[in-house]
C-alpha cells in the first residue's frame, strides 16, 4: 500500500494566518490526492481534489499544490471554522490510503 | 446531489458479526459507488473496500479481506457492510461513502455509525 505522510501533526496558528499542511506520498501518485476537513463529530467534508482542483461551495481561501510525491493544502487567512483536523487521501491505486491527520489549533 | 443515511449504532461482543447499511436517496446516476471506511476512537481514517451498486462488484482492501463482506441491493439503492470475528480493536466509527469508482476520491458521506465492541 502506498503510505501518506502529513506533517505537521498539529499546528497552532491565529485567525488570519496563512498556513500550509505537507503530504507526502511514498511512491508516485500524480495528481491522484484530495484533502479533506473534519470537525468532532461529524464525517469528513472533502475540500480538494486531484490536487489542486477546489470542490464545489468550498472557499477559495483554501488551495491544493503538487504532485508526484509532494502535496501541500494551505488555507490563504485561517478563519474560525476552519479549526479542524485536515487529512490528504491518494487514490492513485488501491488501497487507497490516507495520511495520519494535521490538527490545526487556536494559537 | 446524493445523501446516505446508515443505521443505527451497535453494540456487539467479541467473536460475533456486525451488519451497517448505508441508503442513498437523491438523485443518484445509474454508475454509483460505495465504499466504507472507519475510524477507531481519536484515531485517523481507513478505508476497507468498495461496491459498485450497479454491478455488485466488491473490492476490498487487503487488511479486510475475508472478514469483511460489501453487498448491495440496487433496487432499494442500498449498501451493507458486515464485519466478522469482532474484537475490541474493531471499536470505531464506521461510514459509508460515495465514490466514483476507481480513481475518486469521496465525494459525500453518510453520517456514520459507531460499533462498539465489547464483553
Amino acid at each position: 500500500d502506498i503510505q501518506m505522510t502529513q506533517s505537521p501533526s498539529t499546528l497552532s496558528a491565529s485567525v488570519g494566518d496563512r498556513v500550509t499542511i505537507t503530504c507526502r506520498a511514498s511512491q508516485t501518485i500524480n495528481t491522484w490526492l484530495a484533502w479533506y476537513q473534519q470537525k468532532p463529530g461529524t464525517a469528513p467534508k472533502v475540500l480538494i481534489y486531484q490536487a489542486s482542483n477546489l470542490e464545489s461551495g468550498v472557499p477559495s481561501r483554501f488551495s491544493g499544490r503538487g504532485s508526484g510525491t509532494e502535496f501541500t493544502l494551505t488555507i490563504s487567512s485561517l478563519q474560525p471554522d476552519d479549526f479542524a483536523t485536515y487529512y490528504c487521501q491518494q487514490y492513485d491505486s488501491y488501497s487507497w490510503t490516507f495520511g495520519q491527520g494535521t490538527k490545526v489549533e487556536i494559537k | 446531489q446524493v445523501h446516505l443515511v446508515q443505521s443505527g449504532a451497535e453494540v456487539k461482543k467479541p467473536g460475533s458479526s456486525v451488519k451497517v447499511s448505508c441508503k442513498a436517496s437523491g438523485d443518484i446516476p445509474s454508475y454509483f459507488a460505495v465504499s466504507w471506511l472507519r475510524q477507531a476512537p481519536g484515531q485517523g481514517l481507513e478505508w476497507m473496500g468498495q461496491i459498485m451498486l450497479d454491478l455488485g462488484t466488491p473490492n476490498y482492501a487487503q487488511k479486510y479481506r475475508g472478514r469483511v463482506t460489501i453487498s448491495a441491493d440496487k433496487s432499494t439503492h442500498t449498501a451493507y457492510m458486515e464485519l466478522n470475528s469482532l474484537r475490541s480493536e474493531d471499536t470505531a466509527i464506521y461510514y459509508c461513502a460515495r465514490d466514483y469508482g476507481a480513481l475518486s476520491y469521496f465525494v459525500a458521506w453518510g453520517q456514520g455509525t459507531l460499533v462498539t465492541v465489547s464483553s
